[in-house]
């Protein structure tokens, strides 16, 4: 079982809308959680990073992690054109390697 | 704001040859990372470095690699013998800064990544 899983998409929105996207892992022992925003050919970029379970929120930018389900999400309001990457989702113990899904592909349609 | 800086930003090698890729992490920083993405893949954890020394690496990690801390500024990653499979996007990163950006080990700022291509 992967460690941390992320359906690749892509997906497909209209400007505006709210965007979903999730993440589940299966190691018990992540307690911290990040987002990542990765555009085509670069590094990825540090967009949220939280501490257990709890809701966190930076601008248009809301990350939600529920450790009981195993469950992390990114919510993206007022989603626009510039938004359209590929969003990582990343674990870790609390030690120095950090394990990442593969990524969803958004793309915002103007 | 300061950045994670990497060149090259693209190396171009032929099988059996030893690279050495350099980053500059952010100044304060006091972990440093390397990472690779194969293309098409996910981004894959090889090995992280504190206080002058290997703190975590993994199992793609092996004899062929290694990492340095040359100076106070540069961090470095030297392939010693290439191989084709070698051929990915590597990414430095470093967090763990005393103010600012990346406080806590596990805010993370990576760096653009270099192209490696190994013919």
């Amino acid at each position: 079982q992967k460690e941390v899983e992320q359906d690749p998409g892509p997906l497909s929105v209209p400007e505006g809308a709210i965007v979903s996207l999730n993440c589940t892992y299966s190691n018990s022992a992540f307690q911290y959680f990040m987002w990542y925003r990765q555009y085509s050919r670069k590094g990825p970029e540090l967009l949220m990073y939280t501490y257990s379970s709890g809701n966190k929120e930076d601008g248009r930018f809301t990350a939600q992690v529920d450790k009981s389900s195993k469950y992390i999400s990114l919510f993206i309001r007022d989603s626009q054109p510039s938004d359209s990457a590929t969003y990582l989702c990343a674990s870790n113990t609390g030690g120095f390697k950090t394990i990442f899904g593969a990524g969803t592909r958004l793309f915002v349609k103007a | 704001e300061p950045e994670v800086t990497q060149t090259p930003s693209h190396q171009v090698t032929q099988m059996g040859q030893e690279v050495i890729l350099r980053c500059v992490p952010i100044s304060n920083h006091l972990y440093f990372y390397w990472y690779r993405q194969i293309l098409g893949q996910k981004v894959e954890f090889l090995v992280s470095f504190y206080n002058n020394e290997i703190s975590e690496k993994s199992e793609i990690f092996d004899d062929q690699f290694s990492v340095e801390r040359p100076d106070g500024s540069n961090f470095t990653l030297k392939i010693r013998s290439t191989k084709l499979e070698d051929s990915a996007m590597y990414f430095c990163a470093s967090s763990g800064g005393t103010s600012g950006r990346g406080r806590t080990v596990n805010e993370q700022f990576f760096g653009p990544g270099t192209r490696l291509t190994v013919l």
